[in-house]
């Protein structure tokens, strides 16, 4: 089975101008989470998707925003970029029912 | 609210020497804790998972991990160090609410081995 893939796995972009990942969840999952990865504050949850219906969200500003699709694809947009949303942005998924979430191999963003 | 710290942000062991990364937790209920391993530019790999069904949890390339509950305690073993074991380590609890989790994770362990 594959796993999560994620797209692109690098971008840079410069401030002030948005951004789209994007997320496939392993086949069969319904649940995508996404997380930011920073060397300063770690790994933060962002925000939790299940059939097209976001169910939890991190403490971040509504620059950040997501969605999900019928076929449990996700993906999360980042508007007015900021120098310090240079990050690596991780989704995971998790099949309906259980804690154990699957980590894709990230989206490196750099924000100039 | 629920936390994990990890003692130690770095930790240092020679190829065959044990290997003791630790994980400290923080939970209103009882919790399902994870470890996960992260490779130089890559995403999460699970190593392995409390789902308190056993306290001692088996996982992937060798790793253990021991829950006990009234030390808070989850910590990441491994007999004996390969070189291929050095990347960071993070521990994670799992906070159920509703129906789904959100992941808490602690702040990671980079494990160096030299030969």
């Amino acid at each position: 089975k594959a796993g999560v893939t994620q797209t692109p796995r690098y971008l840079i972009k410069t401030r002030g101008q948005q951004v789209t990942l994007s997320c496939s969840p392993i086949s069969g999952h319904r649940s995508v989470s996404w997380y930011q990865q920073t060397p300063g504050q770690g790994l933060q949850f962002l925000f939790e998707y299940f059939s097209e219906t976001q169910r939890n969200k991190g403490n971040f500003p509504g620059r950040f925003s997501g969605r999900q699709f019928s076929n449990s694809r996700s993906e999360m947009n980042v508007s007015t970029l900021e120098l310090g949303d240079s990050a690596l942005y991780l989704c995971a998924s998790s099949a309906s029912g259980t804690d154990t979430q699957y980590f894709g191999p990230g989206t490196r963003l750099t924000v100039l | 609210a629920q936390s994990v710290t990890q003692l130690g942000s770095h930790v240092s062991v020679s190829e065959g020497a044990l290997v003791l990364l630790r994980c400290n937790y923080s939970s209103s209920v009882p919790p399902y804790l994870f470890w996960y391993v992260q490779y130089p530019n890559q995403g999460l790999q699970l190593l392995l998972k409390y789902t308190s069904a056993a306290t001692l949890v088996k996982g992937i390339n060798g790793f253990e991990a021991e829950f006990k509950k009234s030390e808070t305690s989850f910590h990441l073993t491994k007999p004996s160090a390969h070189m291929s074991d050095a990347a960071e380590y993070f521990c994670a609890v799992s906070s159920s609410n509703s129906g789904y989790s959100t992941l808490t994770f602690g702040k990671g362990t980079m494990l160096l081995v030299s030969p």
